[in-house]
């Protein structure tokens, strides 16, 4: 039953590098979406995605890319490191968004710093 | 835009405590309403909904009513326990792909 899984769950890297983080569902749903979570700012959608080769950006995007070649997986590259991208990453999913009462699953989150 | 507003924490309350989180929310149409909650080191989890106004959404012990003359969606618990512990957030969704979630409130429970 393992739902949304993230990888790594910790990263460092310094200013500059480039990283993936991985986000992968069993669950079917065809919404996946990832957001950052920072301390006083609740969290705010990077980029997010309705269906495989569909993505669309969310209210911070810029620094970061998605592709969704598969209903399962959803990666997060960013794509030169800077330290305003310490933080920590969530990956969620859900049924269709036209469904309003479906919520959202989260992975237990990546813990991103950048030094 | 839409938005969020939740009570700042930290809330520090003693077990059994009667326990009320604020939320109000700024919305264009009819939002779904939604309280999650993040125990440490997990993802956040949902803990209730409420789809339209005057719906009440409830579980294990916590309940949050949908006001939309106040446009409020306050949570609430009896007696809590140590074991509620989290930090809670408040969200809405009004039917695209996005879900908008407050800064988030961190409950302590005592023993």
């Amino acid at each position: 039953n393992a739902g949304v899984t993230q990888t790594p769950k910790f990263q460092v890297l310094k200013t500059g590098q480039s990283m993936t983080l991985q986000c992968a569902q069993d669950m079917n749903h065809e919404y996946m979406s990832w957001y950052r979570q920072d301390p006083g700012m609740g969290l705010r959608l990077i980029h997010y995605s309705v269906g495989a080769g569909i993505t669309d950006q969310g209210e911070v995007p810029n620094g970061y890319n998605v592709s969704r070649s598969t209903t399962e997986d959803f990666p997060l590259r960013l794509l030169s490191a800077a330290p305003s991208q310490t933080s920590v990453y969530f990956c969620a999913s859900s049924y269709p968004r036209g469904e309003r009462n479906s919520p959202l699953h989260f992975g237990n989150g990546t813990r991103l710093t950048v030094t | 835009g839409d938005s969020v507003t939740q009570m700042e924490g930290p809330v520090t309350l003693s077990e059994e405590a009667f326990l009320t989180i604020n939320c109000t929310y700024t919305a264009t149409g009819y939002p779904s309403l939604f309280w999650y909650v993040q125990y440490p080191g997990e993802g956040l989890q949902l803990l209730l909904k409420a789809t339209k106004a005057d719906d009440k959404g409830s579980n294990k012990g916590f309940e949050a009513t949908y006001r939309k003359e106040t446009t409020s969606f306050h949570l609430e618990k009896g007696s809590v326990q140590v074991s509620d512990s989290a930090v809670y957030f408040c969200a809405l969704e009004t039917g695209g792909f996005k879900t908008i979630f407050g800064a988030g409130t961190r409950l302590f429970v005592k023993a």
